[in-house]
């Protein structure tokens, strides 16, 4: 099985502040037709969870400019430029190349 | 709008059966594959299975194979998990959710999810 290793798994962040989590697959995620299959969601509290970024780089309708994927390969980063409170929740990155589908442990952020 | 809702969660008994149910509405289900995903309380993400449009083949998660069943019925727009043996460490908020159609099997949308309690 593909392993997500994600860190940090807690981040406390003042507003306004940036945060980036990063997430390392065990194997490659670049799929034959150029893109890699890796996606971040948030699931808010009580919430079920959302995607925010899907292929490692692209928004997902709706998601505000502040957030962005990068990486490639085995090495991703989510980024959010200016943290808000609405931000709160644990951010999980997925893998959908390989079966199993894997989830990384989840990064709680949380705001000071 | 995408909606996923799913129902059949409950309290069952160690060794009991549960089917769950998720109704989709809000796109052409026949053109996805769809997933069901659980949550354990306070833990994380767990996939457990996966169906084709045609509902003809499924992916699962190994520790699943031979006591959960994932099936659809495209008439319906529905998904069910059948799953039975059930033990203690199944009680999780189980969710439904569609898989992209781009890309490998990523997930785009998530139900709200149903509570599995299995306790005696």
């Amino acid at each position: 099985d593909v392993v997500m290793t994600q860190s940090p798994l807690s981040l406390l962040v003042s507003p306004g502040e940036p945060a980036t989590i990063a997430c390392r697959s065990s194997q490659s995620l670049l799929h034959s037709q150029g893109h890699n299959c890796l996606d971040w969601y948030v699931q808010k509290p009580g919430q079920s969870p959302q995607l925010l970024i899907y292929l490692a780089s692209n928004r997902a309708s709706g998601v505000p400019d502040r957030f962005s994927g990068s990486g490639s390969g085995t090495d991703f980063t989510l980024k959010i430029s200016r943290v808000e409170a609405e931000d709160v929740g644990v951010y999980y990155c997925m893998q959908g190349l390989q079966m199993p589908v894997t989830f990384g442990a989840g990064t709680k952020v949380e705001i000071k | 709008e995408v909606q996923l809702v799913e129902s059949g969660g409950a309290l069952v008994q160690p060794g009991g059966s549960l089917r769950l149910s998720c109704v989709t509405s809000g796109f052409t289900f026949t053109k996805y594959w769809m997933h069901w995903v659980r949550q354990a309380p306070g833990k994380g993400l767990v996939w457990l299975s996966r169906i084709r449009i045609d509902g003809a083949f499924t992916n699962d998660a190994d520790f699943v194979k031979g006591r959960f069943t994932m099936s659809r019925d495209n008439a319906k727009n529905t998904v069910y998990l059948q799953m039975n043996s059930l033990r203690a460490e199944d009680t999780a908020v189980y969710y439904c959710a569609r898989e992209t159609e781009v890309g490998g099997a990523n997930i785009d949308y998530w139900g709200k999810g149903t509570l599995v309690t299995v306790s005696s």
